[in-house]
């Protein structure tokens, strides 16, 4: 069976430090891989997605990178985070391009 | 533009009291709908996925429907460990493999 992992679970970073969260599948192979955003209360905003290694569409202009190093890794990152880097971010994992997406635990990030 | 419109954002039932969650789409060339339940603090939990009009797909006290605009999920009989949010999303040809989610309904399922 397929799973996801993302880590950690709880995060909090000052303002301007840098930011990396990890993602990885297991049981599967050549995953469509998404990074969410959502604010407390609100709906899902998609940051970024990749169809294949080194292969990232970014959806929001923003303060935030992401990377695919590996077939099934993907990497948030930031060099400087602003105070309103502060969200619950998931990551989550397809198939195909029109099937259902499979999501982690998320990351609460607080930015102090 | 909203593409994905849920309603009502909250819903408040007494055990046993069955109701409709609504998700409307204004997209075309959809490619499936989503509908998951998302507990607080954790990522969304997949339900189902509806591909064309007239689908129906049902779990425990949970049915999903399908229309042309717009998908209803049904709660019948429901218990208090059916509070959650419930997150509807699309995807549709124009956009590949972006999903894209409403704003969720809240519901409370008190006993």
């Amino acid at each position: 069976s397929q799973t996801i992992h993302q880590w950690p679970a709880t995060l909090v970073q000052p303002v301007g430090s840098p930011l990396s969260l990890e993602c990885t599948v297991e049981g599967t192979s050549n995953p469509n891989l998404y990074w969410y955003r959502q604010a407390a209360g609100r709906g899902l905003q998609l940051l970024f997605y990749s169809v294949g290694i080194g292969q990232i569409s970014s959806e929001v202009p923003q303060n935030l990178s992401a990377s695919r190093p590996q077939d099934r890794q993907f990497i948030l990152s930031s060099k400087k985070l602003l105070l309103s880097d502060s969200s619950f971010y998931l990551c989550a994992w397809s198939r195909q391009e029109y099937t259902e997406a499979f999501f982690g635990q998320g990351t609460r990030l607080t930015v102090v | 533009e909203d593409q994905v419109t849920q309603s009502p954002e909250a819903l408040r039932l007494q055990e046993g009291e069955s109701s409709s969650l609504n998700c409307s789409y204004t997209v075309s060339g959809l490619r499936g709908l989503f509908w998951y339940r998302q507990d607080p603090g954790k990522g969304p939990e997949f339900l189902f996925t509806l591909y064309s009009a007239g689908e129906e797909k049902e779990k425990e006290r949970l049915k999903a429907t399908l229309t042309k605009k717009e998908s209803f999920l049904h709660i019948t009989a429901p218990k208090p460990e059916d509070s959650a949010t419930y997150l509807c999303a699309v995807r549709f040809k124009a956009a590949g493999n972006k999903l894209t989610f409403g704003g969720g309904t809240r519901v409370l399922v008190k006993p």
